[in-house]
């Protein structure tokens, strides 16, 4: 298995443009998160999703921004309008049984500037 | 006052030494992970427990849910552990803690 695949690996915006950042899980991982990290804040949970439904969106920052699984194997971030403040990695991870049960895997992240 | 509270922030140490990084967090939980994060920025999770102890090679997680407290130890240090080390605990959702940067000298 190749992991969880994040593209692009490095994203430039200018500010007021739409992110859209993507996420491939591990085949038969159910559980499905997006993680922003910056300098300030460290690690945050942004969303996650559970048989492609979303269940927790409380650290989504705002209306700006929107998340979405299409299907079991695809996810998509995305950022509109895009703000500097919004640079930071961001990381998509997956699991087969929750976090609370068991581990997860990260992909290797996705570094966006906006400027 | 952070849910997550991880010491010391930045640690230094020569090749062969014991290490140990500390996680406390003040909330109930069910489940605690200690991650890794390479240089490179990659995230790998070590270890995930709710009770007792794990080792996985050089590697040993600890965890008393009374004390709401976890250890991560490393025997045998070696520059390739070079890396900051995440606690993060699962009350409902994760929440992480500010991380632990670790430095191995040859």
């Amino acid at each position: 298995d190749a992991g969880v695949i994040q593209s692009p690996r490095h994203e430039v915006t200018e500010m007021g443009q739409e992110v859209t950042l993507r996420c491939k899980p591990i085949s038969g991982h159910d559980y499905l998160f997006w993680y922003r990290q910056t300098m300030m804040r460290g690690l945050e949970l942004l969303i996650y999703f559970n048989n492609n439904v979303p269940i927790d969106d409380s650290g989504m920052p705002e209306d700006r921004f929107s998340a979405k699984m299409p299907n079991a194997s695809f996810s998509t971030l995305k950022i509109q309008p895009s703000e500097p403040r919004d640079s930071a990695v961001y990381f998509c991870a997956s699991s087969p049984q929750g976090p609370a049960n068991y581990g997860y895997t990260f992909g290797s992240g996705t570094r966006l500037t906006v400027v | 006052k952070n849910e997550v509270e991880q010491s010391p922030q930045n640690l230094t140490a020569q090749e062969g030494e014991f290490i140990t990084i500390n996680c406390s967090y003040s909330v109930g939980i069910s489940a605690l992970h200690w991650l890794q994060q390479h240089p490179g920025g990659g995230i790998v999770s070590l270890f995930m427990l709710s009770s007792g102890k794990k080792k996985h090679g050089r590697l040993i997680a600890t965890i008393n849910i009374q004390e709401k407290h976890s250890s991560l130890h490393i025997t045998a240090s070696h520059p390739r552990d070079s890396a900051v080390y995440i606690c993060a605990v699962f009350p409902d959702k994760l929440i992480f803690g500010t991380g632990t940067r670790l430095q191995v000298f040859p």
